[in-house]
């Protein structure tokens, strides 16, 4: 199986604070995505990294990049309780998007 | 972003019963469309790559037979789950591939739960 794993697979914070997940890959990939999924709602793209590029940012959010290491971070600052939600890191494969296992993100008030 | 809408959201269904799910890019065509599977708690797993006016391609281990896929237009795919059984009951999402770095848009999702 191609699908990359992520880490935590659970993480709970208060607001305020930052949450770090990591993700891990076993291919070669062109570029790297992120998604967030609320539960039982579908995807929304947050953020693409190109192969060829080691860092990224979109307002509170900073991706992260090692492809030696076959891996990436995702960094959410300052968190909010509507953070709340599922996060995916998907490569990009063969025409086809490969999906990590998730980290569950859970932040209180 | 683009858009892309599935109906129906939630489908309860018997067991033995065909069920069609539509999926939908609303401001943009796209030529090929993606078919995921999710289980409660578990990340996406790519069923089938649809693909405008030709057959769908399937991932290893997904019934063909079982889970029909039209490409009728640029606009629509359709998955039908046929005879349905409790063990189909999932949640099943689509996605429409736009511009050169394979982004998706993913549609919201349907709800199936084979009684």
């Amino acid at each position: 199986s191609q699908q990359g794993e992520e880490d935590p697979q659970a993480l709970s914070i208060q607001e305020g604070e930052n949450a770090t997940m990591n993700c891990s890959y076993k291919t070669s990939i062109n570029n790297l995505q992120w998604y967030r999924q609320n539960s039982g709602r579908g995807l929304v793209h947050l953020i693409l990294i190109r192969s060829n590029e080691r860092e990224k940012h979109s307002g509170r959010l900073r991706v992260t990049l090692d492809t030696s290491k076959k891996s990436s971070s995702l960094l959410i600052t300052a968190s909010r309780a509507a953070d709340t939600a599922s996060y995916f890191c998907a490569t990009t494969g063969f025409q086809k998007l490969v999906f990590g296992t998730g980290t569950r993100l859970l932040v209180s008030p | 972003g683009a858009v892309v809408s599935q109906h129906p959201s939630r489908v309860i269904c018997k067991s033995g019963t065909s069920v069609k799910i539509e999926c939908r890019s609303l401001d943009f065509q796209a030529t090929t469309m993606f078919w995921y599977r999710q289980f409660p708690k578990q990340s996406l797993m790519l069923m089938a790559t649809s693909n405008e006016g030709s057959k769908a391609t399937y991932e290893q281990g997904v019934e063909k037979d079982k889970f029909l896929i039209n490409h009728a237009s640029l606009t629509l795919s359709t998955l039908t789950v046929t005879s349905a059984h409790p063990e189909d009951s999932s949640f099943y999402i689509c996605s429409a591939r736009v511009g050169p770095n394979n982004e998706q848009f993913f549609g919201p999702g349907t709800r199936l739960t084979v009684l």
